[in-house]
């Protein structure tokens, strides 16, 4: 069983550009998160997303950042007109049910990140 | 609020015990979490405890939870080079979704 995937592993990007970071969670896992760190930080939560729904984006920035899990695909985090401060690694975990499932159902799988890096 | 404390940097010699010690702030979390990153990695899910245990072990592992201190530890016996790397605690607070709340991570230095 593949365990969470990312890509790409590292983009560089230009200020002003759009940066696309894809994951596709472990197979069977329905509930995906995606995770930001910054340099010398801990990971801090952007949003959780179910298949075509998003349940909880308390932690994405209010411009610029977007993400969607469609129902066929990987999940998508978009980042438009990327700034310097959003170099960063880009962390997606996956869980196969979501929180309050009870037992280890909502333990997060990490991916191996997407190192972003704006120019 | 949300906040989760541990101690920047931890060195030890091989062979040695290694402690790692971490604070949260939310008591409603069900499951605390323990990280393990290397360098230019992911996160490695190293073991989790569920908040009506005090104590689990796993081969070289064990995790320590004090619900009333809100402390939570994670000793790692016969420490060796391999196991040099950040680690993070994590609550998963009742009350706020799924998301997990990290610490800003401990680096463990295994010196030879």
């Amino acid at each position: 069983n593949a365990g969470v995937m990312q890509n790409p592993r590292h983009l560089v990007r230009r200020r002003g550009q759009e940066a696309r970071l894809r994951c596709s969670p472990m197979k069977g896992h329905s509930h995906v998160y995606w995770y930001r760190q910054l340099p010398e930080e801990g990971l801090k939560f952007m949003v959780y997303l179910q298949k075509e729904n998003i349940i909880d984006e308390s932690g994405m920035p209010k411009e610029r950042f977007s993400a969607e899990f469609p129902k066929e695909g990987p999940s998508i985090l978009r980042i438009q007109q990327v700034v310097r401060g959003d170099s960063a690694a880009y962390f997606c975990a996956s869980s196969p049910l979501g929180k309050g499932t009870g037992g280890n159902t909502d333990t997060q799988y990490f991916g191996p990140g997407t190192r972003l890096t704006v120019l | 609020g949300e906040d989760v404390e541990q101690s920047l940097f931890l060195s030890v010699r091989e062979g040695d015990s290694s402690v790692i010690n971490c604070t949260y702030t939310d008591s409603s979390s069900t499951y605390l979490y323990w990280y393990k990153q290397e360098p230019g990695a992911g996160l490695q899910l190293l073991t989790y405890i569920f908040s009506n245990m005090d104590m689990k072990q796993d081969q070289r592992l064990t995790v320590l939870l004090n619900k009333k201190d809100k402390h939570l530890s994670l000793r790692i016996a016969d420490t060796q080079t391999g196991d040099s790397a950040i680690y993070f605690c994590a609550e998963n607070p009742d009350n706020q979704g799924g998301k997990l709340i990290f610490g800003q991570g401990t680096e463990l230095s295994v010196k030879p």
